[in-house]
C-alpha cells in the first residue's frame, strides 16, 4: 500500500530536549516536505526536499533542522524544542508528474 | 494579501443541500490547483485535481477560473459524511511548494 508514514504519533517533551521525527514514503517520491498546523493559522510549510541532499527552507523554518539522506526518508529533528513549536506536525511527499501531494497521518508535539 | 484565501464558513447545510466554496490566489503565475479534505485534525487528504477545463467526480464539482484567480468546489446532494474540512492548494508556479489555504469548514446536518 503506498503511503507515508511518521512516528511517533504523540509525543510530549520538555523545553529544550533534542527529538526527531521520523517520516518514511514508499511512493518512491522525489519531493517530500514538512508543514506545521496551528488554529487559525492553517498548514505553513517548513522545509521541502527536492530529492537526496537538497533541501531547502519553507515559511517556518526557525527552530528545525532536517535532512534527506535516502530518498524515503525526510527526518524532522528540533535540536531545542520550545512550547511555541507545540503543534500538529505533517509530512508530505509527490512524485514530479503532478504536484498531487500526499500526506502522513500527523504528529501531535506538545512542548512543556 | 494572502496567496491563497478561503472563507473559513462554517457552511451549516441540511442533508441533500447543494454548497459551493471558493478560493481565490494571487500569484497568476500558479499551475496546479487540488482541493484537499480533513477530518478533525487528521492528515489533509487529496479530494481532486483541479483542472482548466473543470472536472467532476460524482457529487463532487471542481472549477477554474484564471481570469479571476479562483477554484470552486461545488458538492451535490450533500451526505453527513461530507463534514470535513476543505482545504484548497495552489502550487507557487516557482518551484515544487503548494500553498495551502486555511480551510473552509462544512457541516451537513440531518
Amino acid at each position: 500500500e503506498a503511503q507515508v508514514t511518521q512516528n511517533p504519533r504523540y509525543l510530549i517533551t520538555v523545553t529544550g530536549k533534542k527529538l526527531t521525527v521520523t517520516c518514511s514514503q514508499n511512493m518512491n517520491h522525489e519531493y517530500m516536505s514538512w508543514y506545521r498546523q496551528d488554529p487559525g493559522l492553517g498548514l505553513r510549510q517548513i522545509y521541502y526536499s527536492m530529492n537526496v541532499e537538497v533541501t531547502d527552507k519553507g515559511d517556518v523554518p526557525e527552530g528545525y533542522k532536517v535532512s534527506r539522506k535516502e530518498k524515503r526518508n525526510f527526518p524532522l529533528i528540533l535540536e531545542s524544542p520550545s512550547p511555541n513549536q507545540t503543534s500538529l506536525y505533517f509530512c508530505a511527499s509527490r512524485g514530479t508528474v503532478t504536484y498531487e501531494q500526499y500526506f502522513g497521518p500527523g504528529t501531535r508535539l506538545t512542548v512543556t | 494579501r494572502k496567496e491563497v484565501e478561503q472563507d473559513p464558513g462554517p457552511f451549516n447545510v441540511p442533508e441533500g443541500a447543494t454548497v459551493a466554496f471558493n478560493c481565490t490566489y494571487s500569484n497568476s503565475a500558479s499551475q496546479s490547483f487540488f482541493w484537499y479534505r480533513q477530518d478533525c485534525r487528521k492528515e489533509p487528504k487529496l479530494l481532486m485535481s483541479v483542472y482548466s477545463s473543470g472536472n467532476e467526480d460524482g457529487r463532487f464539482t471542481a472549477q477554474l477560473n484564471r481570469a479571476s484567480q479562483y477554484i470552486s468546489l461545488l458538492i451535490r446532494d450533500s451526505k453527513l459524511s461530507d463534514s470535513a474540512t476543505y482545504l484548497c492548494a495552489v502550487n507557487h508556479g516557482s518551484g515544487y511548494a503548494l500553498n495551502f489555504g486555511k480551510g473552509t469548514s462544512l457541516l451537513v446536518t440531518p
